[in-house]
């Protein structure tokens, strides 16, 4: 079964950064695109980023972008989600999520991690 | 622009049958989505992927109660003997190259 196990939220102050991590295991993270999505407190579901497998190509929302920076590391199988500048609606749990189409454009599964909460506030 | 489109909120009986409704925004009815459901104080879980034909593909592990359909625009999640466990918050979710969107949500109620 496929395991997503992210780290790195806490408290942070406004303007302040954080460095999200994921880590994957029990399938082949290289081959597979993988994103990070976020719920503020008692809201819907927020895409933030994608990262394709090889991690050379790289899409964010409109709110995240110039100051949020996603990468992957594909020897440790680890997810990165660096984030700058950050703002109280930036406040969430952060989840990382696997794509479910692999490089072959085989559909397979989303898979989600647990979450990891963010905290933006003074 | 690339929208989905659910109902707030829903509900039906336990042992009952409730059909969820997503809509896709104009000139995007060819669209597949995915299913997405989030029990109380818990990550997103994967349902399955309902495509513009009406075919469906499951999660492992999802129970046959759990079905997609497709009419138009719209995608429909319909869950069959209800159980409790089923009162969770389902969200539609689709992509445009690899740019997601979800769909509001919607509260499901098990009386």
């Amino acid at each position: 079964e496929v395991q997503l196990l992210e780290s790195g939220g806490g408290l942070v102050q406004p303007g302040g950064s954080l460095r999200l991590s994921c880590a994957a295991s029990k399938f082949t993270f290289s081959t597979y695109a993988m994103s990070w999505v976020r719920q503020a407190p008692g809201e819907g579901l927020e895409w933030v980023s994608t990262i394709n497998g090889r991690g050379d190509s790289t899409y964010y929302a409109d709110s995240v972008k110039g100051r949020f920076t996603i990468s992957r590391d594909n020897s440790k199988n680890t997810l990165y989600l660096q984030m700058n500048s950050l703002r109280a609606e930036d406040t969430a749990i952060y989840y990382c999520a696997k794509d479910p189409l692999n490089s072959d454009y085989v559909w397979g599964s989303y898979s989600w991690g647990q979450g990891t909460l963010v905290t933006v506030s003074s | 622009q690339l929208v989905l489109t659910q109902s707030p909120s829903a509900s039906a009986s336990l042992g009952a049958s409730v059909k969820l409704t997503c809509t896709l925004s104009s000139g995007h009815s060819s669209y597949a989505i995915a299913w997405h459901q989030q029990q109380p104080e818990k990550g997103p879980r994967y349902l399955m992927k309902v495509n513009s034909d009406g075919s469906h593909s499951k999660g492992d592990g999802i129970p046959d109660r759990f079905s997609g359909s497709s009419s138009g625009a719209e995608r429909y999640l319909t869950i069959s003997s209800l159980q409790s466990e089923d009162e969770a918050d389902y969200y539609c979710q689709t992509w445009d190259t690899a740019i997601w969107m979800f769909g509001g949500g919607t509260k499901l109620t098990v009386l």
